[in-house]
């Protein structure tokens, strides 16, 4: 099955600075990335995904990028503000398949 | 429009007794997923349903049934707890397969003494 690896295990930024998470995957069929944002206590929730045919994907101060032949992809969190402060999740999966295999999660400290 | 929800939301179990965690969502999707949260470990598939009538073994389902009851709803029954079982259960549903997003249930917090 997929193997996905997630960088790091924590990060502590200041406010206003950015923020990069990393991770690979091992499936080269993997065709879909998202990333899950959860905050203490309560639910994963998406707060944006990337599919194979494209290689960059922004919305607003968040962006994900993509490097198929390395096989991993990253999230970017710009103008990092306190309420970003969570535990965010990379996935990875493909098309048809059964499963969503998750990183190990990365908790980010926004330092106001 | 409640989305996806999961009862109950806490619960303690002695070793060896069952329990059904109950979820269901309004959201007409035809996937349906449990998932364990342990820490360190992010969110491993138990068991998935695509659709109405079928089921699916994820990662870790050693331990654990499933019934799709209908589509809205998708129970997780743990037939004789172990304290390996201890762990934070979510449900999820996606329009389709895995590959769409997933919309995750408030969790239920398990632990087994």
């Amino acid at each position: 099955g997929e193997n996905v690896e997630q960088h790091p295990s924590t990060l502590s930024v200041q406010e206003g600075d950015s923020a990069v998470i990393k991770c690979t995957y091992s499936d080269s069929a993997s065709n879909y990335f998202p990333w899950y944002k959860q905050e203490l206590g309560k639910r994963p929730q998406l707060i944006i995904d990337i599919r194979s045919n494209v290689g960059e994907k922004k919305d607003q101060r968040i962006a994900v990028t993509l490097n198929k032949t390395a096989k991993h992809f990253s999230l970017h969190i710009t103008e990092t503000q306190p309420e970003d402060s969570a535990v965010y999740f990379c996935a990875a999966s493909k098309s048809r398949a059964n499963n969503l295999f998750f990183g190990t999660g990365t908790r980010l400290t926004v330092i106001p | 429009n409640a989305g996806v929800t999961q009862t109950p939301k806490f619960q303690v179990l002695k070793t060896g007794q069952s329990m059904t965690l109950q979820c269901a969502q309004d959201m007409n999707h035809n996937s349906m997923y449990w998932y364990r949260q342990d820490p360190g470990m992010g969110l491993r598939l138990i068991y998935y349903s695509a659709s109405e009538g079928t089921t699916d073994k994820g990662e870790v389902p050693n331990g654990y049934n499933v019934s799709r009851l209908n589509k809205r709803e998708f129970s997780l029954r743990l037939e004789s707890a172990a304290p390996s079982q201890t762990s934070v259960y979510f449900c999820a549903s996606s329009v389709e397969s895995p590959a769409y997003e997933q919309f995750f249930g408030p969790g239920t917090r398990l632990t087994v003494l």
